[in-house]
Formats: structure tokens, sequence, C-alpha cells
């Protein structure tokens, strides 16, 4: 078992870009949660998906941020219009269930705006 | 509101010597706590829980309400757990995400 995967692994956006982070779960899992961090800061939840619905995005920006998980293929999250501040690396977790012991992390995407 | 501190973001500690990570959390209702360790160039990774009650590469953690606290522990530490340490909390909501403090980075010296 491969573990959690994401690409790309590093991400160069220029101000107004659309950014596009891919989130490959673990064989089995269809419960897949995104976080955000920050420099100098914790990981701070985003939103949590099962194959095909959104459960929980609390945590999303109200604007420019979506993110998709689909019967088929990897789970998406999109930044539209970048802004310097979306600077940051995002990690995804997929899980077997709604679990909160039981989220295996991926290796993250570090985003940055120029 | 739920929030995890975590007042050192860096510690340091000879080797053999004894290691405590402090955490505090703020909950109203029953959390579950966690450590999640991170090694240089590796993924994040669950530590141990605190209903689990284990003792996991040596180090252990109590939750202690009164004080709102989940103390990292370890007795006599060694250079490979020198890594970033994150406390973290989980509620009783649909998701059951986790809320993480800002990490400690542990430096074990030789």
């Amino acid at each position: 078992n491969a573990g959690v995967m994401q690409n790309p692994r590093h991400l160069v956006r220029r101000r107004g870009q659309e950014a596009r982070l891919r989130c490959s779960p673990m064989k089995g899992h269809s419960h897949v949660y995104w976080y955000r961090q920050l420099p100098e800061e914790g990981l701070k939840f985003m939103v949590y998906l099962q194959k095909e619905n959104i459960i929980d995005e609390s945590g999303m920006p109200k604007e420019r941020f979506s993110a998709e998980f689909p019967k088929e293929g990897p789970s998406i999250l999109r930044i539209q219009q970048v802004v310097r501040g979306d600077s940051a690396a995002y990690f995804c977790a997929s899980s077997p269930r709604t679990s909160a012991y039981e989220q295996y992390f991926g290796p993250g995407t570090r985003l940055t705006v120029t | 509101a739920q929030r995890v501190t975590q007042p050192e973001k860096l510690l340091s500690v000879f080797k053999g010597a004894p290691v405590e990570l402090k955490c505090n959390y703020s909950y109203s209702g029953s959390p579950e706590l966690f450590w999640y360790v991170q090694y240089s160039r590796q993924r994040l990774q669950l530590l141990l829980r605190h209903i689990s009650r284990e003792s996991i590469k040596g180090f252990t953690a109590d939750l202690n309400k009164g004080e709102t606290s989940f103390h990292l522990k370890k007795p006599f530490a060694q250079e490979e757990d020198s890594a970033m340490y994150y406390c973290a909390l989980s509620g009783q909501g649909i998701a059951q995400k986790l809320v993480f403090g800002q990490g400690t980075r542990l430096t074990i010296n030789p």
C-alpha cells in the first residue's frame, strides 16, 4: 500500500492564477480530510469529504476555495485567483471511515504564490 | 471554542535526559486527545492517543481534565526522538476533524 499520495509536491503560482492540488487516498479509503498549514502555525482543518459528498466545509474560506472527491479519481482542492496569503502547505489525510485517529496523512503540497 | 496550545516552539535536551512536551487544550465537552510526530522528511503520523493509554517508543501522555492538559513525557530521550511534535484534539462533531497545536520542535543533543 503506497499510502496517501499528493501531487504536485511543490507548486508555484503567480497571483491571480488557479491552483489545483490532488490527493489520492489509500486503497480502500473513501474519506478525505484537507488541512492547511500556514508558516509557523499548526495544521488547520479545511474540509471533509466522502465519495461525491462534502460533509463538513466549515474550515474553507468562503470565496475562491472549493473541493471535490469524485466517484473515480483523486480528491481535488482548487484555489482560484490565488493571493500571497494562500502560500502554505496543504495536507490531505484519508480514512476508511469517519474517524479522528485513523487519518493517514499525505506528504503535503507546498504552494508558493509569487 | 476548540483550541490546543503548545507553549514551546523549540525544546532542546541532552540524550538520556527526561523530556516533557507541554500541551493544553480548551474544549467544552469530552475531547479525544492525540500526539502526532513528524520526523525529518517523513509524513505526519499518529504517535499515541489518550484513550489507548499505552506507551509508544517510550513516550506516555496522561490526560488531566482538571488542568486541561495532555503533556507528552519520556524518561530518557534518544537522538532518534528529534522531530516535530503536534498535540491535537478531536471533538464529537460529525467530521471527527482534528484541531492541532502549533507544534514543538524537539532536538536531542548527543
